[in-house]
């Protein structure tokens, strides 16, 4: 258990749908990271958050969003969900001290139909 | 753009053997990771290397950084079919932790 918890574990929608993702980081963690695994892309970063700021963008469609609140839990926005949007989603948290690890949560796995 | 590629993609190896797989990426970086994926699981972080010339070892594996030549190898000694699973790579190019780029991941399955 790496600490790094995420709600849902699974997730069935339908094709324009609109969910969030929601991610509690390890205690003492501020960074919170978000990732996309499917079969096509690989595993892809979509975002990060320091301490409630956006601090990095990566490959994350403008249809998704995401925040991180004030007692550092993460929430990520998918909407106008399409087929290709189906992935598990991950969490992962980095450490404030060297060598800075990620610690990635259990995932959702997000499916659209 | 930092890429990081591995191989091979696919092992398939028997029970008692060794095998390296390789993970070569594109930009200067002094902090790579070696994750473990089971199918529908999460990563498990396995090592991380932070200088040039690390070895890391835990029980049949190790894991090496050549920083200057920019690849990672993952050595596997006397597999047994526990280790069957996804691994991957992954680069952070950053000074105190940021986003990893990840390689495609190696499949290795351990026949008996």
């Amino acid at each position: 258990d790496s600490g790094v918890t995420q709600t849902p574990k699974h997730l069935i929608t339908a094709t324009g749908q609109r969910v969030t993702l929601r991610c509690s980081p390890r205690s003492g963690d501020l960074s919170v990271y978000w990732y996309q695994q499917s079969l096509d892309q690989g595993l892809q970063f979509l975002i990060q958050y320091y301490n409630g700021e956006e601090r990095a963008k990566g490959n994350i469609l403008e249809r998704f969003s995401a925040q991180q609140f004030p007692d550092l839990h993460s929430e990520l926005n998918l909407s106008s969900l399409e087929l290709g949007d189906s992935a598990l989603y991950f969490c992962a948290s980095t450490s404030r001290d060297p060598p800075y690890e990620q610690y990635f949560g259990p995932g959702t796995r997000l499916t659209v139909t | 753009e930092l890429k990081v590629e591995q191989n091979p993609l696919f092992l398939s190896m028997q029970e008692g053997k060794n095998y390296t797989i390789y993970c070569n990426y594109s930009t200067t970086s002094d902090r790579l990771y070696w994750y473990r994926q089971d199918p529908g699981k999460s990563l498990e972080s396995l090592f991380v290397l932070l200088s040039n010339g690390a070895v890391k070892q835990e029980g049949r594996l190790m894991a090496s950084l050549d920083t200057k030549a920019r690849l990672s190898t993952l050595h596997i000694t006397a597999a047994v079919h526990d280790l069957s699973a996804t691994y991957f790579c992954a680069v952070d190019i950053g000074s105190s932790g940021s986003r990893l780029t990840f390689g495609e991941g190696t499949q290795l399955t351990v026949n008996p």
